[in-house]
C-alpha cells in the first residue's frame, strides 16, 4: 500500500528565517507530486507540481521554491519567510493523467511570527 | 480560466436530514469533476469523481451526477450523520492535461447536529 508522510507536523518560525518542508511517498514508483497551500479557513491553492525527478513546475509565485531530489521525495523551501506564508501545507501524489484522484498527506501547519 | 463555485460558507443540518451542496463549474477544456472531504487537522480525502456527462459518482452514501448542460456536480446525501461534519470541496480537472492540476472550490463546511 502507498503511504505519504509529511514532516514536520507543525512549525513556528520567525519572519525572515528559512524553511524546509518535506514529503515522502512510499509504495508508488514515479508518482506525480504536488504542493498545496491552505490559509486558515481557506481553499486549497496549488503551488507546485512535479512529474519526474529533478523537474518542478511552479503554479503560483509565493516566494517559495520546490525540488524533487529523489523519485519519492518532494521538498518545499524558502530562504526568507513572510507572515503571509502562515497556513497549512499539503503534499499530494497522483497517478498520471488529469482523471486521477489525489492522495494528500496529513499536512504541515506553519505559523510565521 | 477554469473555476469552481460551490455553496458558500456553512451548512447546518440535523441528523437524518437531506444534504445538498451545490457545485457549478466553468471550464474551457474537457472537465473531470471531483469531491473531496476534509476533517479538522487532516488533508483532504478523495470521495469520488466523474468525467462524462450524466456519469454518477458515489461513496460513503454521498453521490453526485455530472451534468454538462447545467455545468453542475452537486453533492447529495439522503440522511446525514454527525460524523459527516467536515469541509467538502468540489474540484475541477482538465482531461486534456497530462498532469492533474486540480482547481478546488472554496469549500463548504457541513455541521451536523445530533
Amino acid at each position: 500500500a502507498q503511504t505519504i508522510h509529511q514532516w514536520p507536523v507543525a512549525e513556528i518560525k520567525a519572519v525572515g528565517s528559512p524553511l524546509s518542508l518535506g514529503c515522502t511517498i512510499k509504495g508508488k514508483s514515479s508518482p506525480n507530486l504536488y504542493w498545496y497551500w491552505q490559509a486558515t479557513g481557506g481553499t486549497l491553492q496549488q503551488l507546485f507540481y512535479s512529474i519526474t525527478v529533478g523537474q518542478v513546475e511552479s503554479v503560483v509565485q509565493l516566494n517559495l521554491s520546490a525540488s524533487r531530489p529523489k523519485d519519492d521525495q518532494f521538498i518545499l523551501s524558502t530562504e526568507k519567510l513572510l507572515l503571509s506564508h502562515s497556513g497549512f501545507y499539503l503534499c499530494a501524489w497522483s497517478l498520471e493523467g488529469a482523471n486521477s484522484d489525489y492522495t494528500f498527506g496529513s499536512g504541515t501547519r506553519l505559523l510565521v511570527i | 480560466g477554469d473555476s469552481v463555485t460551490q455553496t458558500e460558507g456553512q451548512v447546518a443540518l440535523s441528523e437524518e436530514d437531506f444534504l445538498t451542496i451545490h457545485c457549478n463549474y466553468s471550464a474551457s477544456g474537457y472537465p473531470a469533476l471531483f469531491w473531496y472531504v476534509q476533517y479538522p487537522g487532516e488533508g483532504p480525502q478523495f470521495l469520488f469523481r466523474a468525467s462524462r456527462d450524466k456519469e454518477k459518482g458515489s461513496s460513503r452514501g454521498f453521490e453526485a451526477t455530472y451534468d454538462k448542460g447545467t455545468t453542475s456536480f452537486h453533492l447529495r446525501k439522503a440522511s446525514v450523520q454527525e460524523s459527516d461534519s467536515a469541509v467538502y470541496y468540489c474540484a475541477l480537472g482538465d482531461l486534456t492535461q497530462v498532469v492533474g492540476q486540480l482547481t478546488f472550490g472554496r469549500g463548504t463546511r457541513l455541521q451536523v447536529y445530533a
